[in-house]
């Protein structure tokens, strides 16, 4: 079956850049997504990025996807403390009916 | 402002106890699923539904049940709950096209 895999734990220093990275198995895959969760929330969604395209940038967030390797990656530049936050890697089909299905999460810790 | 709204954040239950939670979402989406959450397992499908009165398992369907009467509402159901289901239960709901999830803030489920 599908299956998506993250790193579990990344640590920073206020102002560096923070790349979080996330291997996928399915193919047919049509969306990519990143979804951030704060301390106590549901999930809220970041960025997705469609499976034909390689970069994807928003502001201080910049997606890159290699469909070869299965492969994506969220860089935040100039990373804050309020990005502190486990980011969720996640898979979709456009399928009717299909379900998404998540990573383990990264929780990214911003260090002063 | 669209909204999936879970109908408690915290919940304590005792072993053996029958457990309904409750989500609800106002933007008539099709598709609607409960997930589970635990520390470095992410989010794990427990059923979905793609429609009125119509269900699929996901990962983990053992000692749950799910009801879908109406489109705007989705109900987790712990026939008898075990203290190995305290977790923070996600629901969230897309549209047929799959493009975003989106979630509810959680509910914190403590079984003792």
């Amino acid at each position: 079956g599908e299956d998506v895999e993250q790193s579990l734990f990344l640590s920073v220093r206020e102002g560096d850049s923070s790349v979080i990275n996330c291997t996928y198995t399915d193919s047919s895959s049509t969306y990519l997504y990143w979804y951030k969760q704060e301390p106590g929330a549901g999930l809220q969604l970041l960025t997705y990025i469609f499976s034909n395209m390689d970069m994807k940038q928003d502001q201080r967030l910049t997606v890159l996807l290699n469909k070869k390797d299965k492969h994506l990656s969220l860089r935040i530049a100039d990373t804050q403390t309020g990005d502190s936050a486990i980011y969720f890697c996640a898979e979709g089909t456009d399928n009717y009916g299909q379900n998404f299905v998540f990573g383990p999460g990264t929780r990214l810790s911003v260090l002063p | 402002d669209v909204k999936v709204t879970q109908s408690s954040r915290y919940l304590v239950k005792r072993t053996g106890e029958k457990v309904f939670l409750e989500c609800v979402q106002d933007m008539d989406h099709e598709n609607m699923f409960w997930y589970r959450q635990d520390p470095g397992l992410g989010l794990r499908l427990i059923y979905f539904s793609y429609d009125v009165k119509m269900k699929e398992k996901g990962d983990i369907p053992e000692g749950y049940s799910v009801s879908r009467e109406k489109k705007e509402r989705f109900s987790l159901i712990l026939e008898s709950a075990s203290t190995n289901q305290t977790s923070m239960y996600l629901c969230a709901s897309s549209s047929f096209m799959n493009t975003e999830a989106f979630f509810g803030q959680g509910t914190r489920l403590t079984v003792v």
